[in-house]
């Protein structure tokens, strides 16, 4: 099975430049995240879809930040205009919907965006 | 969600068990406990999972106290390639809940 696949890997742009993160999740599951790690710490949730709806988008700085999830499968995460503080690690992650306990809840990673803002 | 407390760092030696804690005394019944680990550079991998029995796979066991306001992750035989942060989370069944990663505990698995 495919996992979470991110791209790009790297990604080094100037302050006030826009930037945008591409996710494809495991296929079939029906929800995905956005995650966003600072060196040094856990990952923060950015946003949460479940199928191309958001269920979660309450730590999304909405002035800079927006992700969209058009069909319900690939997502997009934009920052535009970028900080100095967003340099992070940008995660998507998926789940499925299974209702018994050993089925779905768990949450997938990918490997990451690495962004660097200079 | 509950939020969890976790040691910010813990060493074990090679071939020896790793038993790293966690609690989370505000945990409320229909939350379970999940571990992930992440290794540097890497997106963080899924452990292992548990409600209020004690479970065991293939890369780990999960021991959760019976008032379930904690748990332990045991690595019986930690090798190098354990060593990772690792990061325990409480979160609702199905995808309702936000799952709220703390700073977790680095783990060096020490030669």
């Amino acid at each position: 099975e495919a996992g979470v696949a991110q791209s790009p890997r790297y990604k080094i742009i100037e302050k006030r430049q826009s930037v945008a993160f591409w996710c494809n999740p495991i296929s079939g599951h029906a929800t995905l995240y956005w995650y966003q790690q600072i060196l040094g710490q856990g990952p923060k949730l950015l946003i949460q879809f479940q199928n191309n709806g958001v269920v979660d988008d309450s730590q999304l700085p909405k002035d800079r930040f927006s992700a969209e999830r058009l069909k319900g499968v690939d997502s997009t995460l934009k920052i535009q205009p970028a900080k100095l503080e967003d340099s992070a690690v940008y995660l998507c992650a998926s789940s499925s919907l299974g209702s018994g306990f050993t089925s779905g809840n768990t949450i997938y990673f990918g490997e990451g965006s690495w962004l660097t803002v200079v | 969600d509950a939020k969890t407390t976790q040691p910010p760092s813990m060493d074990c030696a090679e071939g020896r068990a790793a038993n790293l804690p966690c609690n989370h005394s505000t945990i409320s019944g229909n939350e379970y406990v999940y571990w992930y680990r992440q290794i540097h550079s890497q997106g963080p991998q899924y452990i292992i999972h548990g409600l209020k029995n004690n479970e065991t796979n293939e890369m780990a066991s999960l021991i959760i106290t019976e008032d379930r306001k904690s748990s332990t992750l045991i690595l019986p035989h930690a090798t190098l390639r354990d060593t990772a942060v690792y990061y325990c989370i409480v979160r609702k069944k199905g995808n309702a809940g936000k799952s709220t990663f703390g700073d977790g505990t680095t783990l060096t698995v020490k030669p």
